[in-house]
């Protein structure tokens, strides 16, 4: 069974600093797609950025970046400029190619804190 | 509304009482999940339903846990003689399809507390 792995219970980091979160994951599906989503207190889950493992090059959207290592089964969140809006809970998560039927494998969250 | 609609937002029960927890779908999307996040887990995933078909339920803790899904849209989480270790945020999601690619969009959930 595929797992996700976050070994960062928790992370802080200035505002306007880079901060990276770890993810870590096990499978043994050729194809899949992976996930960050970040939750605030709302409760709500916000998809932040996602990759799929055929592609190279790394994902970005604006402030957040992935780098995506396949060989290492590494799948780290960036962080540009922080800003108080980004603490929350995020979340790695992971979705194979046999997933007709198989729902996203979540990690068990990293809680990020802004500093002012 | 535009985005998945969970109901109630809190639900405060005794001990041994039955709850229901009512989730609405993002219009079109024909796959829903259900998942639970205990304090200080990950979610845990519970139950998924995709059009008519049958709903994998392998992730259903126990037999007092089951949902159903009425017309292909609004789903229900019934969880029967409730226990303490049920207390949890219970969140659902929605996904137009079945596939890899597709992003999973989900609700601000419903938060349990056995007491």
């Amino acid at each position: 069974a595929q797992t996700v792995t976050q070994s960062q219970p928790e992370m802080s980091v200035q505002e306007a600093e880079t901060v990276t979160l770890s993810c870590t994951y096990d499978t043994s599906e050729s194809d899949y797609y992976l996930f960050w989503y970040k939750q605030p207190p709302s409760r709500q889950m916000i998809l932040v950025i996602r990759q799929e493992a055929y592609k190279q090059q790394n994902a970005t959207e604006n402030r957040f970046s992935v780098n995506f290592q396949k060989a290492a089964k590494s799948f780290s969140l960036k962080i540009s400029d922080s800003q108080l809006g980004d603490a929350a809970m995020y979340f790695c998560a992971y979705r194979g190619e046999n997933s007709g039927n198989t729902p996203l494998v979540f990690g068990k969250g990293t809680r990020l804190s802004v500093i002012a | 509304g535009a985005g998945v609609s969970q109901s109630p937002s809190n639900k405060v029960t005794e001990k041994g009482k039955d709850v229901e927890l009512r989730c609405d779908p993002i219009s079109g999307h024909t796959a829903l999940y259900w998942y639970r996040q205990s304090l200080g887990q990950g979610l845990e995933f519970l139950i998924y339903f995709q059009g008519n078909s049958a709903p994998d339920k392998s992730g259903l803790p126990s037999d007092r846990f089951s949902a159903e899904r009425t017309g292909g849209s609004v789903s229900t989480l019934t969880i029967q003689r409730t226990q303490q270790e049920d207390s949890a945020v219970y969140l659902c999601a929605s996904s137009r399809r079945v596939i890899m690619a597709s992003p999973l969009h989900f609700g601000n959930g419903t938060r349990l507390t056995v007491t």
